[in-house]
């Protein structure tokens, strides 16, 4: 158990239409991170959260992606009017309180865009 | 951020060492190496980091060469469950990064029985 849930694990939706996925933590105290993987690629980065501030962005994340981390605990990834291209494991990942240098990664959760 | 190169893809027998090569030769001062492991349909898991010294932990060693632009994660008895990519980053420890890690393509161990 890293304490790293995501929920959808898998979500199946039609092009254009809104998906959100959620990550929680185990603990607020730590930096919050999103990646995204595609098939026999390493995760690229997405953005990254430190308690409730978003710190940093990455080029990929178009306008159509929004990230939220409300007080500083769990946070959303919301993706609009997707496309096929969208389709990937998006994987949350938080640092240990110490900020030791781990990151510890959720299961992910995998979106399929028709 | 500096960049890694590592092979492919690597076999291995079950029971045997394995020893995964990473290069990096634009290594900066600051940067650790770190090494993850992702098995199929998980997300990855942390397996070990350095900065100049020789590292051991329980799931594995990390060897580093002297001038750091080299090293070698090694497994010293490969079982089935190590079947995995394994993935070789440097990771600048600088405030502004947000100590963020970029991921390469790593390398599929596969563990013949």
């Amino acid at each position: 158990d890293t304490g790293v849930s995501q929920d959808p694990r898998h979500k199946i939706t039609k092009r254009g239409q809104n998906v959100t996925f959620r990550c929680d933590p185990i603990s607020e105290h730590n930096r919050l991170y999103w990646y995204r993987q595609t098939l026999g690629q390493g995760p690229e980065f997405l953005t990254y959260f430190q308690n409730e501030a978003q710190l940093e962005k990455s080029r990929l994340l178009s306008d159509r992606f929004s990230a939220e981390r409300p007080k500083g605990s769990f946070s959303t990834l919301e993706i609009q009017r997707t496309e096929q291209g969208d389709s990937a494991m998006y994987l949350c990942a938080r640092t240990d309180r110490a900020n030791t240098g781990e990151l510890f990664f959720g299961e992910g959760s995998r979106l399929t865009v028709l | 951020d500096a960049k890694t190169t590592q092979p492919n893809s690597m076999e291995s027998n079950e029971e045997e060492p394995v020893h995964l090569p990473c290069n990096h030769s634009t290594i900066s001062g600051t940067d650790y190496i770190h090494w993850y492991r992702q098995l199929p349909s998980q997300g990855p898991e942390y397996v070990i980091h350095g900065l100049t010294s020789n590292v051991n932990n329980r799931m594995a060693s990390l060897a580093i060469a002297e001038d750091r632009k080299s090293s070698t994660l090694i497994l010293h008895r490969a079982t089935l469950r190590d079947a995995a990519v394994y993935y070789c980053i440097l990771r600048d420890e600088g405030e502004t990064s947000g100590s963020r890690l970029t991921f390469g393509e790593g390398t599929q161990l596969t563990v013949n029985p």
